[in-house]
């Protein structure tokens, strides 16, 4: 069974960009959840959804992220325009439900110029 | 407030021995789930164990066991023997059931598995 796929792997990009992070939960889990790694902040959980519904999304640092799940096997992040310190790795991960262990994907690091 | 902590930053064990990480967590909700998780130097991260406040006995995967105390409110992981391949990242974490389901993650204890 495949588990979370993020894509890209890695990013590169200049200050002011748009950045477009993506994410297939495992299927026939309901939750999904965006995460922020960081060696300052550690690991911050961003904003998550149950089924399809954006639940929390008081961990969003600024609204230059946004975060959609138009359906149950597709997430994206956003962030415009970005900026150095959105340098990170950040991870997606899904859950069968809310309150159960998470399974995360390998992350996406991303590197602002 | 939520809180989760873990005051170890490192920690060394002998190849073969057991060895305990420490975690200690913060919370008003009476129901909740604590979590293991392990990141290598790859960086993915896995998932090893899970306890909720109500289960009275310990939880255990195989080589992994957690000491749930919870007046101390403390969940310590416990690996027994431990192999090589379990150097890298620890995560305690927690998911209070109340106020929305929020996971929090503590800083994490590296471990360093000694030949």
């Amino acid at each position: 069974d495949a588990g979370v796929i993020q894509s890209p792997r890695h990013e590169v990009t200049e200050m002011g960009q748009e950045v477009t992070l993506r994410c297939k939960p495992i299927s026939g889990h309901n939750s999904l959840f965006w995460y922020r790694q960081t060696m300052m902040r550690g690991l911050e959980l961003l904003i998550y959804f149950n089924n399809n519904v954006p639940i929390d999304d008081s961990g969003m640092p600024e609204d230059r992220f946004s975060a959609k799940m138009p359906n149950a096997s597709f997430s994206t992040l956003k962030i415009q325009p970005s900026e150095p310190r959105d340098s990170a790795v950040y991870f997606c991960a899904s859950s069968p439900e809310v309150f159960n262990e998470q399974f995360f994907g390998p992350g996406t690091r991303l590197t602002v110029l | 407030a939520q809180k989760i902590t873990q005051t170890q930053p490192g920690m060394f064990v002998q190849e073969k021995e057991a060895v305990t990480l420490d975690c200690t967590y913060d919370t008003s909700d009476q129901s909740y789930g604590l979590f293991w998780y392990k990141q290598p130097s790859s960086g993915e991260m896995i998932f090893l164990i899970y306890q909720g406040s109500y289960d009275e006995q310990n939880a255990t995967e195989g080589r992994y066991s957690l000491n749930f105390q919870k007046a101390r409110k403390s969940a310590n992981l416990v690996i027994s023997a431990s192999q090589l391949g379990d150097s890298a990242m620890y995560f305690c974490a927690m998911t209070p059931w109340g106020g929305g389901f929020k996971t929090i993650f503590g800083a994490g204890t590296r471990l360093f598995v000694k030949a």
